[in-house]
């Protein structure tokens, strides 16, 4: 089945500078790879996501990045603001287990003003 | 847009009772998630439910939880006999896809077994 790790558990940076996460996964058959933004006490909400078939997607801010033969994915948030400081998860479907979905552990990220 | 909805958003419950969790997917949903996420840890996933039955479930999901999908909006999470462990958060999700892509999630129950 699937693993996912993901580092750092925390990270700092101060506002306007860039935050990256990152996760790695040990399935190589795994082709879904989301990232969920979750605030204190509220759901877990997909921010953005990334198939198998491309190596890079950027929404505004928000950019991950795949690389499939390392088997590690990245969160990039660029020009960070107060309102990104969350916990941020990723996950990789688990082909063994219908897809579901397997979760890392998590980032607090701070955003200092 | 078109959301997940949980109810209660709260539930205390004495420790050996049974509570059931309610959800409302997505409308055009066909395949249903129920995860939990204790105090501070990582979301755990505990079932899925697709046709009327239950697809993969973890470990977690022992013989003390049970899920139903009783008519054609609702799909609930019942737990036998709590525990002061089952104290979490659980959240419900669903899609349109079978490999679990674009989950939704709702805004979650917070269990409080005492």
């Amino acid at each position: 089945g699937e693993n996912v790790e993901q580092h750092p558990s925390t990270l700092s940076v101060q506002e306007g500078d860039s935050a990256v996460i990152k996760c790695t996964y040990s399935d190589s058959a795994s082709n879904y790879f989301p990232w969920y933004k979750q605030e204190l006490g509220k759901r877990p909400q997909l921010i953005i996501d990334i198939r198998s078939n491309v190596g890079e997607k950027k929404d505004q801010r928000i950019a991950v990045t795949l690389n499939k033969t390392a088997k590690h994915f990245s969160l990039h948030i660029t020009e960070t603001q107060p309102e990104d400081s969350a916990v941020y998860f990723c996950a990789a479907n688990d082909m063994d287990s219908n897809y579901q979905l397997i979760w890392g552990a998590g980032t607090k990220l701070i955003i200092k003003p | 847009e078109p959301e997940v909805t949980q109810t209660p958003s709260h539930q205390v419950t004495q420790m050996g009772q049974e509570v059931i969790l309610r959800c409302v997917p997505i409308s055009n949903h066909l395949y249903f998630y129920w995860y939990r996420q204790i105090l501070g840890q990582k979301v755990e996933f505990l079932v899925s439910f697709y046709n009327n039955e239950i697809s993969e479930k973890s470990e977690i999901f022992d013989d003390q939880f049970s899920v139903e999908r009783p008519d054609g909006s609702n799909f609930t999470l019942k737990i036998r006999s709590t525990k002061l462990e089952d104290s979490a958060m659980y959240f419900c999700a669903s899609s349109s896809d079978v490999t679990n892509t674009e989950a939704f999630f709702g805004q979650g129950t917070r269990l409080t077994v005492v």
